[in-house]
């Protein structure tokens, strides 16, 4: 399959408790990139990595690539209800004219009030 | 900036009939758009990388004569589902890469929600 895999495939929190999401991928990359769908809508984007990046932070949400394991995480902080949403995280391979976005399969966040 | 529209948003039709729809980059030029197609509580599946002004790619296992995509401006792209049957009742939503880009700036549609009866 082409699909990255994550990890876990649902968790749910209480509100204010940290939420980890994880992401592993096959090919080399350029970038990976973190998105956020509401129930049903269409996609946010949330952060970029790029390939020669390790750590990166945008207000409560902390994303770490290692490239070695071919592994991506996504943290958000004091995670609120209106988190609850599914992420995913998407890979542009490294090489081809494209740079075509290859999505994982998804985490179902539940943040419980 | 960076919006990118999708219309319908809904649509619902009989099997057989053929439902066109379209990806449309409002403020900035898209040299390549993407269709995806994502099923209840799965994730997104590229279909096609869509060129303007040349055939699309098309993923593996995608029919070629059953998604036909024409991007024939720097701002629109189409996909028509031909013939379409209630296995494809999917969520269809496309992305533009904006000129000069590399995998970063894709924006992406809200999405267009298929259903075949």
């Amino acid at each position: 399959s082409q699909q990255g895999e994550e990890d876990p495939q649902a968790l749910s929190i209480q509100e204010g408790e940290n939420a980890t999401m994880n992401c592993s991928y096959k090919t080399s990359i350029n970038n990976l990139q973190w998105y956020r769908q509401n129930s049903g809508r269409g996609l946010v984007h949330l952060i970029l990595i790029r390939s020669n990046e390790r750590e990166k932070h945008s207000g409560r949400l902390r994303v770490t690539l290692d490239t070695s394991k071919k592994s991506s995480s996504l943290l958000i902080t004091a995670s609120r209800a209106a988190d609850t949403a599914s992420y995913f995280c998407a890979t542009a391979r490294q090489g081809g004219a494209t740079n075509k976005l290859i999505f994982g399969t998804g985490t179902l966040l539940a943040v419980q009030p | 900036g960076a919006v990118v529209s999708q219309h319908p948003s809904r649509v619902i039709c009989k099997s057989g009939t053929s439902v066109k729809i379209e990806c449309r980059s409002l403020d900035f030029q898209a040299t390549t758009m993407f269709w995806y197609r994502q099923f209840p509580k799965q994730s997104l599946m590229l279909m096609a990388t869509s060129n303007e002004g040349s055939k699309a790619t098309y993923e593996q296992g995608v029919e070629k004569d059953k998604f036909l995509i024409n991007h024939a401006s720097l701002t629109l792209s189409t996909l028509t589902v031909t013939s379409a049957h209630p296995e494809d009742s999917s969520f269809y939503i496309c992305s533009a890469r904006a000129w000069g880009t590399g995998g970063e700036g894709q924006f992406f549609g809200p999405g267009t929600r298929l259903t075949v009866l």
